[in-house]
């Protein structure tokens, strides 16, 4: 039972374009999004969250967007930079349970120059 | 600012042994948690602690069991070990479960079961 779905392992952009990587959920017991970006041999480390309460969130570069009746959230990076190359996972918080995470499988971005 | 120290960084281990995962944080987060990660899949977790002396299962906790006496550490302990174990283990911990903190991981230790 996939709480949590990223359903593209993979997704290929070009250096200075928007990378949109999706991410949807079945569960309406979350109060907390978060993206993390992982390097290969590295633990993932976060990037930005946003509220079950909040549609958009942004950082820099980076926006995630939900959309409660789709049950569904989706992170935008603008431009896209080399450097942004890594697996992006989707993680959902439940309502108290000791902050707990509920992550998707990933997508494996790759920014070409 | 090391954050959360996993040790050891690679192991192999023969089927029936046992090993303990060594995890610490100098953040003073209360919450701490042991996810493994399967090759193609994301993280799922094993257990959790809200705070030392307190202690909770996970999505898959069988196999594994943990301790937390101390605020900063919380080992992972594999009891017989299995091919089916052979994971990457990241360990996390979080200042506040309820609020907008976001967990700080390791870097993961990665463990083959042969």
């Amino acid at each position: 039972d996939q709480q949590v779905k990223q359903n593209s392992p993979s997704l290929s952009v070009q250096e200075g374009r928007i990378s949109i990587l999706n991410c949807d959920y079945t569960n309406s017991m979350f109060d907390y999004f978060l993206w993390y970006k992982k390097y290969p041999a590295e633990g993932p480390t976060f990037l930005i969250s946003i509220s079950s309460i909040k549609d958009k969130n942004e950082d820099g570069r980076f926006t995630v967007f939900l959309n409660k009746s789709a049950k569904h959230l989706s992170l935008h990076i603008v431009p896209s930079q080399p450097g942004d190359s890594a697996v992006y996972f989707c993680a959902a918080r439940p309502y108290n349970q000791g902050g707990k995470l509920i992550f998707g499988q990933g997508t494996e971005l790759s920014v070409k120059p | 600012n090391a954050g959360v120290t996993q040790t050891p960084k690679f192991r192999i281990l023969k089927i029936g042994q046992s090993m303990t995962l060594q995890c610490t944080q100098d953040m003073n987060h209360n919450y701490m948690y042991w996810y493994r990660q399967d090759p193609g899949m994301g993280l799922k977790l094993i257990y959790y602690s809200v705070g030392a002396g307190i202690t909770d299962k996970g999505e898959v906790p069988n196999g594994y069991n943990v301790s937390r006496s101390t605020t900063e550490d919380f080992p992972l302990r594999l009891e017989l070990a299995a091919p089916s174990q052979t994971s990457v283990y990241f360990c996390a911990s979080c200042s506040d479960g309820a609020g907008a903190q976001p967990q700080h991981f390791g870097d993961g230790t990665r463990l083959s079961i042969l």
